[in-house]
């Protein structure tokens, strides 16, 4: 298997424009979710979805945020506008909650973006 | 509710050095307890894991022991590489399925 995908790895965009992240899970996996990396906060959880339904998404900083997943294998973030302080890593994460209690989460190499 | 709480980096020692990063959790229930780390540049990766108390973790020369009357999950390992420089994070599984992150701890080994 190829592993989490996304796409793409770096992304450098002007403040006001909008701004899409993919992420194509491990074929197979129920649970999608989506983090933000930086240094100041560290690794935080933004949204996660089960079976294609966001599941919870308290961790959404503020509308200019949205996710989707409109089918097993594919899924976006998308923020509009954009502002410098969203500049961080993305990765997204899958796993598979039938496989055993561990549910480990399969990580994907991330999106650098840089907003300007 | 529920959180982690890791020792802050970063750590530096030098190669075959015994490692020791701390980590201490705060769950209703009994999570299970994951160590995963990220190398430069690249996503997390499970490093072991371990689902009920006194459960031992290992991996790689890493361990980690589920202590319940603690709260706590340490990863140790005797002799360090340059190879495990790296960001090392303990996490929690809340029952609804996500994973509770600790800051992360860098660790630098130096040869």
């Amino acid at each position: 298997d190829a592993g989490v995908i996304q796409s793409p790895r770096h992304e450098v965009t002007e403040m006001g424009q909008e701004v899409t992240l993919r992420c194509k899970p491990i074929s197979g996996h129920d649970y999608l979710f989506w983090y933000r990396q930086t240094m100041m906060r560290g690794l935080e959880l933004l949204i996660y979805f089960n079976n294609n339904v966001p599941i919870d998404d308290s961790g959404m900083p503020e509308d200019r945020f949205s996710a989707k997943m409109p089918n097993a294998s594919f899924s976006t973030l998308k923020i509009q506008p954009s502002e410098p302080r969203d500049s961080a890593v993305y990765f997204c994460a899958s796993s598979h909650s039938g496989s055993s209690a561990y549910n480990e989460q399969f990580f994907g190499p991330g999106t650098r973006l840089t907003v300007l | 509710g529920n959180s982690v709480t890791q020792m802050e980096g970063p750590v530096t020692l030098s190669e075959e050095a015994f490692l020791t990063i701390n980590c201490t959790y705060t769950a209703t229930g009994y999570p299970s307890l994951f160590w995963y780390v990220q190398y430069p540049g690249e996503g997390l990766q499970l490093l072991l894991k371990a689902t009920k108390a006194d459960d031992k973790g290992s991996n790689k020369g890493f361990e980690a022991t589920y202590r319940k009357e603690t709260t706590s999950f340490h990863l140790e390992k005797g002799s360090v590489q340059v190879s495990d420089s790296a960001v090392y994070f303990c996490a929690l599984r809340h029952p609804g399925g996500k994973l509770i992150f600790g800051q992360g701890t860098e660790l630098s080994v130096k040869p």
